[in-house]
């Protein structure tokens, strides 16, 4: 069964702080791996987005690594600011179709306290 | 930010009543998709369409209907809206994006319709 996992299930740090969110996915066969942003109230927004041929890729403060034999990806924000609170969402999409199926996690919730 | 639009933003109906969710965009994708999301759960696609006239149902059964008469409009009607509709939908288009190495569809993310059915 194609599933992708995320932990933590939540996350609260400190302004300035850095941390680092996991995703497991068994998509197959994979084609891509994003992480999108989303805002409380708002549509998902994307970060990044990796194939299997890139094992890390950067969008400002947000570094997402990809591990394709592990079928492991992290997500990881420098210096955190408090518009980081949002929940990141990771997203797997396969191969097996002209649309692109995207599998989605259920998103870690990032919380930046002050 | 993507030019795709939802409206209402919010939405709070009594049951029974039938209500369309408005979806547009102009940025002239062919590929366009509901989603349902409930909080702090993952997204789920209820209706998705390659272009006009054309429409699938997701992976999530929905009582939802769609229709896509024109590129840029891709409207759900509930008929009878009822409490378990209560959820936030989510419209979205997609791109075709190439490079030297892959290619995939590239979706960009309506704001949003926050149902509630009381």
């Amino acid at each position: 069964k194609n599933q992708v996992e995320q932990s933590p299930q939540s996350l609260i740090i400190l302004e300035g702080k850095n941390c680092t969110l996991q995703c497991n996915y068994t998509v197959s066969p994979f084609s891509n791996l994003r992480w999108y942003k989303q805002d409380t109230g708002r549509g998902p927004v994307s970060l990044t987005i990796m194939t299997f041929s890139e094992n890390t890729k950067s969008n400002g403060r947000y570094t997402a690594t990809l591990d394709a034999d592990t079928k492991q990806s992290s997500l990881h924000i420098t210096a955190s600011q408090l518009s980081d609170s949002a929940s990141y969402i990771c997203v797997v999409s396969d191969r097996g179709s002209t649309l692109g199926r995207l599998y989605f996690g259920r998103g870690t919730q990032l919380t930046v306290w002050p | 930010e993507a030019d795709i639009y939802q409206t209402p933003r919010y939405l709070v109906i009594g049951t029974g009543k039938k209500i369309t969710l408005e979806c547009s965009q102009t940025m002239g994708h062919d590929k366009m998709y509901w989603y349902q999301q409930d909080p702090g759960m993952e997204l789920h696609l209820i209706h998705y369409s390659y272009g006009v006239n054309s429409t699938e149902k997701g992976d999530l059964s929905s009582e939802s209907t769609v229709s896509r008469i024109r590129t840029e409009h891709f409207p759900l009607t509930l008929e009878s809206a009822r409490p378990s509709h209560t959820s936030q939908y989510l419209c979205a288009s997609s791109e075709k994006v190439s490079s030297r190495t892959s290619e995939y569809n590239e979706q960009f993310f309506g704001p949003g319709t926050r149902l509630t059915v009381l």
